[in-house]
């Protein structure tokens, strides 16, 4: 079964801490993963893709296919960084699901 | 270009009472879906659509019905509302009919805040 995991679900950083959001997930094909990110009274958009292999706001993610890992780094965290940020896998459609979200791990940057 | 409106953005609720939340998306979408959205358990895919006319259940689907008539509105209708329901809703769309991808993302709407009592 398709299955995403964000195993922190609360996350806090000092300014200028390297951060690192975990997300695992258990899928059988080649599956596209995503971050998407909640700021604040603002709506979920997404953050960046795998596939693209880019740097958004500082940001990146490496997917490894033998850890099936899909962890979001930043080497030096901004107090603008403080947000709910959700890890999702696309592939495949099962019976009923086209992208699954992880539960979301809340990120707090201490000033 | 506003992208996914949903209206409205709070409401409340009684026990058995019946309502709809409404999306609509401005960029000639074919997918489009609904989640909700609960602390500790992410965001659950309720129903989407592949395009008008097309409507599939997705992994929360109990108490909730929904219709595509035309490509732009993908409404969510509440029959009997139940405190399980309380929930912030999310309507969110993607340009490709199959699976959002990579050159697909999801756009999503800001979120419709519901509390049933």
């Amino acid at each position: 079964a398709q299955r995403v995991t964000q195993p922190e679900k609360l996350l806090s950083v000092f300014k200028g801490a390297p951060v690192e959001l975990k997300c695992n997930y258990s899928y059988s094909g080649s599956p596209e993963l995503f971050w998407y990110v909640q700021y604040s009274r603002q709506r979920l958009q997404l953050l960046l893709r795998h596939i693209s292999r880019e740097s958004i706001k500082g940001f990146t993610a490496d997917l490894n296919k033998g850890e099936t890992s899909f962890h979001l780094k930043k080497p030096f965290a901004q107090e603008e960084d403080s947000a709910m940020y959700y890890c999702a896998l696309s592939g495949q459609p099962t019976s009923y699901d086209k992208v699954i979200f992880g539960p979301g791990t809340s990120l707090s940057v201490i000033p | 270009n506003a992208g996914v409106t949903q209206t409205p953005k709070f409401q409340v609720l009684k026990t058995g009472q019946s309502m709809t939340l409404q999306c609509a998306q401005d960029m000639n979408h074919e997918y489009m879906s609904w989640y909700r959205q609960d602390p500790g358990m992410g965001l659950r895919l309720i129903h989407y659509s592949v395009g008008a006319g097309i409507t599939d259940q997705g992994e929360v689907p109990n108490g909730y019905n929904v219709s595509r008539s035309t490509t732009e509105d993908f409404p969510l209708r509440l029959l009997s509302a139940a405190p399980s329901q309380t929930s912030v809703y999310f309507c969110a769309s993607s340009y490709s009919r199959d699976a959002p991808s990579a050159d697909s993302p999801l756009h999503f709407g800001n979120g419709t805040r519901l509390t049933v009592t």
